[in-house]
């Protein structure tokens, strides 16, 4: 299994804003992905980078990866209230094992 | 993406009693599928890998005897809680797993036992 371990565990921030949080991993990976979880619900997945990949975007979503770091961060840009929730990433792999996740509190 | 569905949403049982959560992978064949376990303002933690037609891989500290797992069909998971106690009251998620390991999370199981 592996793993990633985000950071900050919570973050609070003004809507408008832009959310930053990191994920760090230890084994050699060939792709990333970050998820997220609001309250009380299920996972929902958001955006994955490939290892040959350094940046890449999904709407407001910015992420980027450093495979010579074993790192990766997820940018929320102009942040909303509905983005509040928890934020996980982790390799692909054949068996997903979660951080404790990044807590995002957006304020109105 | 595709759609994973739990089965019910939520449920309240006595002590003692079983309950059984289905997960169901709704428009693609998923040989595994996962369960995990999540309490208040915790990650989630895996509790063992479901696979299609063979015994469940539970992870260190899950009772296998307490959380029955079968894997039937390749669209089908079920998790049975047996003798429920108050403290096994938790958010318990499934996901399944494509051909290249991307999971599908269903939306999730709240579990209060009484």
């Amino acid at each position: 299994s592996q793993q990633g371990e985000e950071d900050p565990q919570a973050l609070s921030i003004q809507e408008g804003e832009n959310a930053t949080m990191n994920c760090s991993y230890k084994t050699s990976i060939n792709n990333l992905q970050w998820y997220r979880q609001n309250s009380g619900r299920g996972l929902v997945h958001l955006i994955l980078i490939r290892s040959n990949e350094r940046e890449k975007h999904s709407g407001r979503l910015r992420v980027t990866l450093d495979t010579s770091k074993k790192s990766s961060s997820l940018l929320i840009t102009a942040s909303r209230a509905a983005d509040t929730a928890s934020y996980f990433c982790g390799p692909r792999s054949e068996k997903l094992v979660f951080g404790k996740g990044t807590k995002l509190t957006v304020n109105p | 993406g595709a759609v994973v569905s739990q089965h019910p949403s939520w449920v309240i049982c006595k002590s003692g009693t079983s309950v059984k959560i289905e997960c169901r992978s709704l428009d693609f064949q998923a040989t595994t599928m996962f369960w995990y376990r999540q309490f208040p303002k915790q990650s989630l933690m895996l509790m063992a890998t479901s696979n299609e037609g063979s015994k469940a891989t539970y992870e260190q500290g899950v009772e296998k005897d307490k959380f029955l797992i079968n894997h039937a069909s390749l669209t089908l998971s079920t998790l049975t809680v047996t003798s429920a106690h108050p403290e096994d009251s938790s958010f318990y998620i499934c996901s399944a797993s494509g051909p290249a390991y991307e999971q599908y999370f269903g939306p999730g199981t709240r579990l209060t036992v009484t």
